[in-house]
């Protein structure tokens, strides 16, 4: 069984660009969240996908965006680079066979991209 | 208010002894869920152990258990026979039954490093 990988591993951009991270989702696993870890904090969500649908959104500005695959694989973008926008950023997928979650679910996360905006 | 507070944020053990990681959380909702993650310096989350508010006994997960007292509304990680592997970061997190985001996601505290000394 392949877990959560996440690519690529670390990226440095200035501020302005623009910036995308990928995701591969845990084979079985339908469901992909993306969390903004900044340092010395724990991670915050950002947005959930669910059959290629965005199906929740926390507290980020419309230039977060992303994308879920038909193969469950997703991707997080981030336009007009912050200072603040540097963080790890986490994949987490999960196999709901539904949405809201049930309070159970876990989620298997990724090891993150540690995105830096110089 | 914060949902999940963590007020360590470092911790000492020594080797092969208990150590408990403290955690409360904040919450209207009567079904929620709460997790226990740990992050090792590589940077994924690992789910460690979960507790639902509907549950009568504290949960238990090999050398990890869960120490639950719903009424003063927190959910203690109890680390027994420590090893020098279990030093990282540990983070509470939330799940509630009526996600305000649409997606129900999970909530983290802050974290608490801790550290096993041999």
């Amino acid at each position: 069984e392949t877990g959560v990988t996440q690519s690529p591993t670390h990226l440095i951009k200035t501020r302005g660009q623009q910036v995308t991270l990928r995701c591969s989702s845990q084979s079985g696993h339908n469901t992909v969240s993306w969390y903004q870890q900044a340092l010395g904090q724990g991670p915050q969500f950002i947005f959930q996908y669910y059959r290629e649908e965005e199906n929740g959104r926390g507290n980020f500005p419309p230039r977060f965006s992303g994308l879920q695959f038909p193969n469950y694989s997703s991707e997080l973008n981030v336009n007009a680079l912050e200072l603040d926008d540097s963080a790890l950023y986490l994949c987490a997928s999960s196999s709901a066979r539904d949405t809201p979650f049930a309070t159970n679910e876990k989620l298997f996360f990724g090891s993150g991209t540690q995105l830096s905006v110089l | 208010a914060q949902k999940i507070t963590q007020t360590q944020p470092g911790m000492f053990v020594q080797e092969k002894e208990a150590v408990t990681l403290d955690c409360t959380y904040d919450t209207s909702d009567q079904s929620y869920g709460l997790f226990w993650y740990k992050q090792p310096s590589s940077g994924e989350m690992i789910f460690l152990i979960y507790q639902g508010s509907y549950d009568e006994q504290n949960a238990t997960e090999g050398r990890y258990s869960l120490n639950f007292q719903k009424a003063r509304k927190s959910a203690n990680l109890v680390i027994s026979a420590s090893q020098l592997g279990d030093s990282a970061m540990y983070f509470c997190a939330m799940r509630e039954g009526q996600g305000e985001t649409g997606a129900n996601n999970l909530f983290f505290g802050t974290g608490t490093r801790l550290t096993v000394i041999p």
